[in-house]
């Protein structure tokens, strides 16, 4: 079974600082992970993801992860927050082994900038 | 490119009815899947349609089910309602829903039951 973890509920940040939205994984096979960013009362929107190759993946609005398979992460990074930054940010992976997998997605993570 | 459509986009129904929800996925995608958000257990995934097929279910009672048409459009149904079906409802749609595509979301359609 797949399993994605953020273990923290909210993280606050003060604008122009840099970022960090924590996940872990678990998977029994190489896992394809995805970050989506959500605002109020609209669906989710695809940030990034790592598939394969380089560790360190690029994604949109200046947000990057990083993925870590000693340690079973993948953190959301951004090195100067801005306000317009806050939101909700999922985690979510699928299993590259065993056929078609559903995603997995954690409980999300609160981001609030503080101007 | 026009995005994932769902409609409506807001709903009100009372306990015992049934509801039907749409999604039109981005053209040229023929992986649909459904999720239910809600406060307390965040993110669920209901179900993944492919080319008319389901190929992927979540953990839900049989009142959950759904469908999707030739042009890869798809429907939700909730039979029997009850309170705790309130939530939002997001479909996404991929092209291919291959282990390593992303997944674009609709807006959602919050569904109140009364």
């Amino acid at each position: 079974a797949q399993s994605v973890a953020q273990p923290e509920d909210q993280v606050n940040v003060a604008e122009g600082n840099p970022l960090t939205v924590k996940c872990t994984y678990s998977v029994s096979g190489n896992p394809y992970l995805f970050w989506y960013v959500q605002y109020p009362n609209r669906g989710l929107q695809f940030l990034l993801k790592y598939i394969t190759g380089d560790n360190l993946v690029k994604g949109s609005y200046g947000f990057e992860a990083e993925f870590n398979k000693s340690q079973t992460s993948f953190h959301l990074k951004k090195p100067s927050a801005l306000v317009s930054d806050s939101a909700l940010y999922f985690c979510a992976v699928r299993d590259g082994v065993g056929g078609y997998q559903k995603v997995t997605f954690g409980t999300g993570t609160k981001l609030q900038v503080i101007p | 490119k026009a995005g994932v459509t769902q409609t409506p986009r807001y709903l009100i129904k009372t306990r015992g009815q049934q509801v039907t929800l749409s999604c039109s996925p981005i053209s040229g995608h023929r992986s649909v899947s459904w999720y239910q958000q809600t406060p307390g257990q965040g993110l669920q995934f209901l179900f993944e349609y492919f080319s008319e097929t389901q190929r992927n279910k979540g953990n839900f009672p049989g009142r959950f089910s759904g469908r999707q048409f030739s042009n890869s459009r798809s429907e939700m149904n909730v039979s029997t309602l009850e309170l705790g079906d309130s939530a939002l409802y997001l479909c996404a749609s991929s092209t291919a829903g291959t282990a390593n595509t992303e997944a674009f979301f609709g807006q959602g359609t919050r569904l109140t039951v009364v």
